[in-house]
């Protein structure tokens, strides 16, 4: 079955830890993005990719890194430096090939702070 | 003044209703625009991209109007499985980075 997988579903940090949320997807999508969305806002962009092995941040960045070594895979590691990490981290592609594409969004990451 | 501003709702609604939300939008160079659904605890998935001559799915009508910036979804008939919170997606003026509403909460009642 086509889509985005994210994992894990659930994930627990402790103070000073990194963690990495995975992000794969198989719709041969060149775009990719990362959101957090926390109770009571809309989604945040953290950072997005358009190609491999190039990737821009978004509007909140701060305390977060990517990489895009392959067209599948976008991870996303929220580091220690992220002093409020607990929110809904969401995956997201979309396909550049037109005007007036949707992005479609993995099932989720929620993390919450040990 | 926000982005994109949505009324948060709830909108309470008996099973079989009409119910229209309404979004505005700050920036009058956006060029997409989209409606999507959220199921609580879930992730948003598209309902419907909003054209410019305004669109039908079904039970769902979509208006735009770029003179006044603003976004609409009709919703006929409402179903108890329509609740959800419903969220209005712009481009960021004529770029690809999407800004999303905080959502319009809607609940149908049998």
């Amino acid at each position: 079955d086509g889509g985005i997988t994210q994992s894990p579903k659930y994930l627990f940090r402790k103070e000073g830890q990194n963690v990495t949320l995975s992000c794969e997807q198989n719709l041969n999508h060149d775009a990719m993005y990362w959101y957090r969305q926390d109770p009571g806002q809309g989604l945040r962009l953290i950072y997005y990719s358009q190609i491999v092995n190039d990737f821009q941040k978004g509007d909140i960045a701060e305390g977060y890194s990517v990489s895009r070594e392959k067209k599948e895979s976008f991870p996303l590691t929220v580091t220690s430096a992220q002093k409020n990490p607990t929110a809904f981290y969401l995956c997201a592609t979309d396909d550049r090939t037109g005007y007036n594409q949707p992005q479609h969004f993995g099932d989720g990451t929620r993390l919450s702070i040990l | 003044r926000k982005e994109v501003e949505q009324d948060p709702g709830p909108f309470n609604v008996p099973e079989g209703a009409t119910v229209a939300f309404n979004c505005t939008y700050s920036n009058s160079a956006s060029q997409s625009f989209f409606w999507y659904r959220q199921d609580c605890r879930k992730e948003p998935k598209l309902l419907m991209s909003v054209y410019s001559s305004g669109n039908e799915d079904g039970r769902f009508t979509a208006q735009l109007n770029r003179a006044s910036q603003y976004i609409s979804l009709l919703i006929r008939d409402s179903k108890l499985s329509d609740s959800a919170t419903y969220l209005c997606v712009v481009t960021r003026g004529d770029t690809d980075k999407l800004i999303f509403g905080t959502g319009t909460r809607l609940q149908v009642f049998p």
